[in-house]
């Protein structure tokens, strides 16, 4: 079935280290994003991909890096400069029809905590 | 002030009872989604909404544009519809693709 894979479930950083995570699609949708949840907040975006190669900041984007090599692949790397990487991690996909809106599809999260 | 409010923050009901949560807006928006976060954080999306109202098995949402108001109705609620229920909007300008989120409500329904 097609859908979004989000690497690891769990993951676990030392303070001062940096932490990738996976995000993988085989919905063959162009658009890729990344999403933080704190509790009693909305999601927030931290960057979004609208073409291999082409990516944005979003709202948070201090701390985190990302690249878009492949159109299924979106990784997000929490980087040491990230002074409060505890969260939720969700990552999503969607088509770009030009004029027309469309759903975000969502993998199932990657929940970070500094030991 | 939150660009999207939801309310309530937290419901509880029993099952079989009629359930509406709201979302308003402040600004202009091209569509609103509701989605559906279940207890392990996965997210699924209900609905897309540009007017009027769309309906899904026991699922109904509705918009009121010129009031920037929508709302998510479950009729005969069941203990497994128990869940984080988000509401986010699209904004008219900028990205095509950005969402801008509620910060959900959660919703218990009891046997």
């Amino acid at each position: 079935d097609g859908g979004i894979t989000q690497s690891p479930k769990y993951l676990f950083r030392k303070e001062g280290q940096n932490v990738t995570l996976s995000c993988e699609q085989n919905l063959n949708h162009d658009a890729m994003y990344w999403y933080r949840q704190d509790p009693g907040q909305g999601l927030r975006l931290i960057y979004y991909s609208q073409i291999v190669n082409d990516f944005q900041k979003g709202d948070i984007a201090e701390g985190y890096s990302v690249s878009r090599e492949k159109k299924e692949s979106f990784p997000l790397t929490v980087t040491s400069a990230q002074k409060n990487p505890t969260a939720f991690y969700l990552c999503a996909s969607s088509t770009i029809l030009r004029g027309s809106n469309q759903p975000q599809h969502f993998g199932d999260g990657t929940r970070l905590s500094i030991l | 002030k939150n660009e999207v409010e939801q309310s309530p923050q937290n419901l509880t009901a029993q099952e079989g009872e009629f359930i509406t949560i709201n979302c308003s807006y402040s600004v202009g928006i091209s569509a609103l989604h509701w989605l559906q976060q279940h207890p392990g954080g996965g997210i699924v999306s209900l609905f897309m909404l540009s007017s009027g109202k769309k309906k899904h098995g026991r699922l109904i949402a509705t918009i009121n544009i010129q009031e920037k108001h929508s709302s998510l109705h479950i009729t005969a609620s069941h203990p497994r519809d128990s869940a984080v229920y988000i509401c986010a909007v699209r904004l008219n300008t900028g990205t095509a693709s950005k969402l801008t989120f509620g910060t959900g409500t959660r919703l218990q329904v009891t046997l």
